[in-house]
C-alpha cells in the first residue's frame, strides 16, 4: 500500500539536544511538507519540497532544518534553537504543488 | 500570503442535527479549497476540494461545501450529522500558482447520540 510513514511515533528528548523526526513516502509525489499541530492553532507550515535539492521555509521555520537528498525522504531536524519544540509534527507530501495532501500518522516529540 | 479563520473552534450537536461551520481565508487572487477531516486517532484526511467550477462541492460521507467568492467563504455543511462525525475539521486555502497550504484553527465537532 502507498503512503507516508513517519517514525517514530513518540519521542521524547532532553533540552538542548538536537532531534532528528523521519519521513518516507512510496507515492512518488514531488511536494513533501512539514506542519506542526498545536491546540487551538492549527497546523502551521514548517518546511516544504518542490522537487529533491529544494526546500523553502514555511511560517515558523526557525529552529528547524530539513533536507531532501532523496524524492522519497524529508527529514526534520529539531535543533536546540527551538523554543517551544513540544508538539505533534505533520508530515505529508502531494503529487505537485497544490494538490491535496496526503499525511503521515505524526510523531508526537515531548522535550523536557 | 494568504491566511484562513474559523469562526467556531468547538461545536456540539446531537445525531441527526444539521452542521455549518463557517471558514474564512484571505486572499486577492484565485484560490484552491480545502475541508480536511481528523477523526479520533487516525490521521488527517480529504473531506472535499474546490479548484474550479461549480461552488456547491460534494464530498465523502455526505459533505458538502459552497464557495462563495464574494464572501471569501468556503462553509462545509451537512444536513444531519452522526456520531461517528465526531472529528476535528480543518478548513485550507493555497493559491493556484504556489504550494503553501494555510491551515485555520480547526473545529472539534462533538456529536452526542
Amino acid at each position: 500500500d502507498g503512503g507516508i510513514t513517519q517514525s517514530p511515533k513518540y519521542l521524547f528528548r532532553k533540552e538542548g539536544q538536537n532531534v532528528t523526526l523521519s519521513c518516507e513516502q512510496n507515492l512518488n509525489h514531488d511536494a513533501m511538507y512539514w506542519y506542526r499541530q498545536d491546540p487551538g492553532q492549527g497546523l502551521r507550515l514548517i518546511y516544504y519540497s518542490q522537487i529533491v535539492n529544494d526546500f523553502q521555509k514555511g511560517d515558523i521555520a526557525e529552529g528547524y532544518s530539513v533536507s531532501r537528498e532523496k524524492k522519497e525522504s524529508f527529514p526534520l531536524t529539531v535543533t536546540s534553537a527551538q523554543k517551544n519544540p513540544t508538539a505533534f509534527y505533520l508530515c505529508a507530501s502531494s503529487l505537485q504543488p497544490g494538490s491535496p495532501l496526503h499525511f503521515g500518522n505524526g510523531t508526537r516529540l515531548t522535550v523536557t | 500570503a494568504q491566511s484562513v479563520s474559523q469562526h467556531n473552534h468547538h461545536v456540539i450537536l446531537s445525531e441527526a442535527a444539521s452542521l455549518e461551520l463557517g471558514c474564512n481565508y484571505s486572499y486577492g487572487g484565485t484560490v484552491n479549497l480545502f475541508w480536511y477531516v481528523q477523526y479520533p486517532g487516525q490521521h488527517l484526511q480529504l473531506l472535499l476540494k474546490y479548484f474550479s467550477g461549480d461552488p456547491l462541492v460534494k464530498g465523502i460521507k455526505g459533505f458538502e461545501a459552497e464557495f462563495i467568492k464574494s464572501k471569501f467563504s468556503f462553509n462545509l455543511r451537512k444536513p444531519s450529522v452522526q456520531w461517528s462525525d465526531t472529528a476535528e475539521y480543518f478548513c485550507a486555502v493555497t493559491t493556484t500558482s504556489g504550494s503553501r497550504l494555510t491551515f485555520g484553527e480547526g473545529t472539534q465537532l462533538t456529536v452526542n447520540p
